[in-house]
């Protein structure tokens, strides 16, 4: 089974709907990541969170929200979808000693 | 600004040989280094961590840390079409911990 996982794999929806992906973990990590790419794009980070209560922005939080509902799930959440949220998604996790960090299988999100 | 640079590419190399790849940063602090593939479509996969000056070898890849040049290396010995994909280079912020990306670089080897 994979270590991180991501649900939905793929999603379309329309501008204004919300949206929520989701994203578990068996690697027993306190570190949790959601990244968006973009065609020709590197990462750019969305949040992060280091524990339960530790929830903090990235350089692109506009837009989004995220809940850490224990220690394996970290959820992200578009309020209400525009066109330019159009993207792939991942998720990572990382025990923090070596700063390595691992990936989900990502969502890919078109907004219509 | 931290800020990690990569050579867009594409970068063609010849089946058996080296490719080289380059990487360079800007937070002079930074102590970790990693070097990521991934394909199209697909997500990031670890290939190598190095946290020292110098060379570190796994296999067929060999990454080689600069830390006065700030500049961080990926070498893959024997390459194979299997290895072509885009490979990231991202650095740990001094400050935050986190890592900074570059935007990658797409190598193709040709059978």
């Amino acid at each position: 089974d994979a270590d991180v996982t991501q649900t939905p794999r793929n999603r379309i929806t329309k501008t204004g709907k919300r949206i929520m992906l989701e994203c578990s973990q068996t690697k027993g990590h306190d570190r949790m990541y959601w990244y968006r790419q973009d065609p020709g794009l590197g990462l750019r980070l969305i949040y992060y969170s280091f524990d339960v209560k530790d929830i903090n922005k990235g350089e692109i939080s506009d837009g989004y929200s995220v809940s850490r509902q224990a220690q394996a799930k970290f959820s992200l959440s578009l309020e209400s979808a525009i066109p330019n949220q159009t993207a792939l998604y991942f998720c990572a996790t990382s025990s923090g000693s070596t700063g390595e960090q691992y990936f989900g299988p990502g969502t890919r999100l078109t907004v219509t | 600004q931290k800020e990690v640079e990569q050579n867009s590419g594409p970068l063609s190399v010849p089946e058996g040989a080296i490719a080289s790849l380059n990487c360079t940063y800007s937070d002079r602090g930074s102590q970790s280094f990693f070097w990521y593939r991934q394909y199209s479509g697909k997500s990031p996969e670890l290939i190598m961590s190095i946290y020292s000056n110098g060379d570190k070898e796994d296999g067929r890849f060999t990454a080689q840390l600069n830390k006065a040049s700030q500049y961080v290396s990926l070498l893959i010995r024997d390459s194979q079409p299997s290895d072509s994909a885009t490979y990231l280079c991202a650095v740990e912020t001094d400050s935050n911990y986190q890592l900074i990306w570059g935007a990658g670089t797409k190598l193709i080897i040709k059978p």
